[in-house]
C-alpha cells in the first residue's frame, strides 16, 4: 500500500523558477526521505529528515516535516533543466513493518529552458 | 566504490516462463531490496534480505521469490509469468544496521513480458 502520495502529480515551471512539491503520509514515521529518478532509471537519494527535525536544507534543496499534518514538502530552488525527474518521498514507519521503505506515485517535474 | 549493479538490463520473456534477476550490492552493504515499479501502482516492496535471510516480505503472491548469497549478492526470481508482471525492478542496497538508513538503487531491470 502507499503510504507517501505526491502532489502536484506533474508540475512544469521555467528554468531559474522554484518547484515546491507536497507529500502526504498516513502513519507515524521515523523518517522520510525524498528521492529523485531520471526517466527509466534507479532512484538517487536526496535528503533524510528525522521525525524531531522540522526543516532541512542541502544545497538548493529545502525540506520541511509537520508531522502534525503528516506531511513535507521539498523546495527546489533556482531550477535547472538537469533537474527534470521524478521525485519521490519514502516513509520508513514507527514500529517498522513489512513494508520496508514505503513510496509514494511521485511528482514528475519538467524544467523549461 | 561501485555502486549498486543489476543484470540484465532489459528482459524480453513470454507468459508462462519465469526469470532471474540479479543485483550486486555496494560492498560492504549487508541489506538489498528488491522493489516493483509501475506506472499504475508505482513502487512497491517485494522484499528485504539482510546476512542471506529474508526480513521484510510486501504483499506479492508467491511466484516472486528471492534470496541473498554469502556475499551479499541477491537474485530475485518470478515463476509463471503474467502479462501483469511487466515492470521496473529496482533493488536498493545499504548497511542494514538502522532504521531510516538511505538505499543506494541500480539502475534497474526493465521486464516485459510478450
Amino acid at each position: 500500500s502507499q503510504q507517501g502520495e505526491e502532489d502536484p502529480q506533474a508540475l512544469s515551471i521555467q528554468e531559474g523558477e522554484n518547484a515546491t512539491m507536497n507529500c502526504s503520509y498516513k502513519t507515524s514515521i521515523n523518517n522520510l526521505q525524498w528521492y529523485r529518478q531520471n526517466s527509466g532509471r534507479g532512484l538517487v537519494h536526496l535528503i533524510l529528515i528525522r521525525s524531531n527535525e522540522r526543516e532541512k536544507h542541502s544545497g538548493r534543496l529545502r525540506v520541511t516535516l509537520d508531522t502534525s499534518k503528516k506531511s513535507s514538502s521539498l523546495l527546489i530552488t533556482a531550477s535547472r533543466a538537469a533537474d527534470t525527474a521524478s521525485y519521490f518521498c519514502a516513509t520508513d514507519a514507527q514500529g517498522g513493518g513489512a513494508d520496508g521503505l514505503t513510496f509514494g506515485k511521485g511528482t514528475h517535474l519538467i524544467i523549461q529552458p | 566504490k561501485a555502486g549498486v549493479t543489476q543484470t540484465p538490463r532489459y528482459l524480453i520473456k513470454t507468459r508462462g516462463q519465469q526469470v532471474t534477476l540479479s543485483c550486486s550490492p555496494i560492498s560492504g552493504h549487508r541489506s538489498v531490496s528488491w522493489y516493483q515499479q509501475t506506472p499504475g501502482q508505482g513502487l512497491q516492496f517485494l522484499f528485504e534480505y539482510f546476512s542471506e535471510t529474508q526480513r521484510n516480505k510486501g504483499n506479492f503472491p508467491g511466484r516472486f521469490s528471492g534470496r541473498q548469497f554469502s556475499n551479499s549478492r541477491s537474485e530475485m526470481n518470478v515463476s509463471t509469468l503474467e502479462l501483469g508482471d511487466s515492470a521496473l525492478y529496482l533493488c536498493a542496497s545499504s548497511f542494514g544496521n538502522r532504521e531510516g538508513e538511505k538505499l543506494f538503487f541500480g539502475s534497474g531491470t526493465q521486464l516485459s513480458v510478450l
